[in-house]
């Protein structure tokens, strides 16, 4: 079993629909958790990230974790065709004096307008 | 506007070649990662450094190497090319500061073996 699970996707959507995008983990360590945009032929950047459990807000896009169930989503409101790109997820733990990120295998949007 | 960049967006070698992958950052990062990214797999990690001259195995380092003689520059070194190593390299680099959230990656260069 994976440290990280992804639905590849891909997900087809209407302009202007919201998009939940989800990965589950297994290692309960894990308190760190990011969400990566990655257009074709980019490498990925760095979209939003949040410690331990709870809710981040960002514009049109909503972190959300919950622990206690090993489940973190994304959630994109309004979506547009600029969105369409893969998004991965990441997690650390945190500890030691590197933090390795572990990557979910990335689920492919796709907005049409 | 603080970059990664990646040597070659391209290349196409043959099994058994030697192929050096370059990676330079202009943000005066101490940690570099170089990871491969695969449809299914997501991004792996092969080696990382955390200082000039020092680094560590990440999960799939067998067949890589790598070099870091100076802070802005990573090599990945294939030290005998197979077709199983086709695949996108991804150079990545974060402060000692912000290891966590600071990642920024290179654009990526996509290698074919045949």
């Amino acid at each position: 079993q994976k440290e990280v699970e992804q639905d590849p996707g891909p997900l087809s959507v209407p302009e202007g629909a919201i998009v939940s995008l989800n990965c589950t983990y297994s290692n309960s360590a894990f308190q760190y958790f990011m969400w990566y945009r990655q257009y074709s032929r980019k490498g990925p950047e760095l979209l939003m990230y949040t410690y331990s459990s709870g809710n981040k807000e960002d514009g049109r896009f909503t972190a959300q974790v919950d622990k206690s169930s090993k489940y973190i989503s994304l959630f994109i409101r309004d979506s547009q065709p600029s969105d369409s790109a893969t998004y991965l997820c990441a997690m650390s733990t945190g500890s030691g004096g590197y933090n390795k990120l572990i990557f979910g295998a990335g689920t492919r949007l796709a907005v049409h307008p | 506007d603080v970059k990664v960049t990646q040597s070659s967006r391209y290349l196409v070698k043959r099994t058994g070649e030697k192929v050096f992958l370059e990676c330079v950052q202009d943000m005066d990062h101490e940690n570099m990662f170089w990871y491969r990214q695969d449809p299914g797999l997501g991004l792996r990690l092969i080696y990382f450094s955390y200082d000039v001259k020092m680094k560590e195995k990440g999960d799939i380092p067998e067949g890589y190497s790598v070099s870091r003689e100076k802070k802005e520059r990573f090599s990945l070194i294939l030290e005998s090319a197979s077709t199983n190593q086709t695949s996108m390299y991804l150079c990545a680099s974060s402060s000692a500061d912000t290891p966590i959230y600071g990642y920024t990656f290179g654009s990526g260069t996509r290698l074919t073996v045949v």
